[in-house]
């Protein structure tokens, strides 16, 4: 079945480093590769995306980096600041099943320190 | 635009009590889908449905049963609450399923003691 390992699990940076957050997935058929944020007390919310047609996408200072061969896709945030202190998860469709099946990682809690 | 919306947002209920969480949508979404979030294991996929009576098991379906009897209202009912169910969860819709962006209700808090 699918699956996706997000790695690592918690990540503590200081402010204006950048952080790195990598998710692994298992279904070679995955063509979508979505990143959201769930800041405490709230609901995720998307924040970027990738088709697996391209190897990278940018927006401002959040990217996403999509290796196929080695099915791994990551989010990277440069510059970081306060307000990007949150949970983030990635997911993964895993279109070697449904359409509905979207399975997300564990989450890996980001924590930027002024 | 209301969006998504779930009621009730903080219940707490008996263990082997019925419960039903509501979840409305205004979009006119296909997919509709219930997650659970729990601290450790992030979000999992109770059930999702990818149309009105179209519905399906996710990862985590023993206990619940969730009905489509209309586009916008997609309702999870827990048949007899257990402890194991104390979760928040997370009502969420989609145009066009997984591949695309989802949008998340704002989530019901559910407490069984």
């Amino acid at each position: 079945g699918e699956n996706v390992e997000q790695h690592p699990s918690t990540l503590s940076v200081q402010e204006g480093d950048s952080a790195v957050i990598k998710c692994t997935y298992s279904d070679s058929a995955s063509n979508y590769f979505p990143w959201y944020k769930q800041e405490l007390g709230k609901r995720p919310q998307l924040i970027i995306d990738i088709r697996s047609n391209v190897g990278e996408k940018k927006d401002q200072r959040i990217a996403v980096t999509l290796n196929k061969t080695a099915k791994h896709f990551s989010l990277h945030i440069t510059e970081t600041q306060p307000e990007d202190s949150a949970v983030y998860f990635c997911a993964d469709p895993g279109y070697g099943g449904s359409q509905g099946n979207l399975i997300f990682g564990k989450g890996t809690k980001l924590s930027v320190k002024p | 635009d209301a969006g998504i919306t779930q009621s009730p947002r903080y219940k707490i209920t008996e263990t082997g009590r019925q419960v039903t969480l509501m979840c409305h949508q205004t979009w006119s979404h296909s997919y509709m889908f219930w997650y659970r979030q729990d601290l450790g294991h992030g979000l999992r996929l109770i059930y999702y449905s990818a149309a009105a009576d179209i519905t399906d098991k996710g990862e985590v379906p023993d206990g619940y049963v969730v009905s489509r009897s209309k586009t916008e209202n997609f309702p999870l009912t827990l048949e007899s609450a257990t402890r194991s169910q104390t979760s928040v969860y997370f009502c969420a819709s989609s145009v066009q399923g997984s591949g695309n962006t989802i949008y998340f209700g704002e989530g019901s808090w559910l407490t069984v003691v």
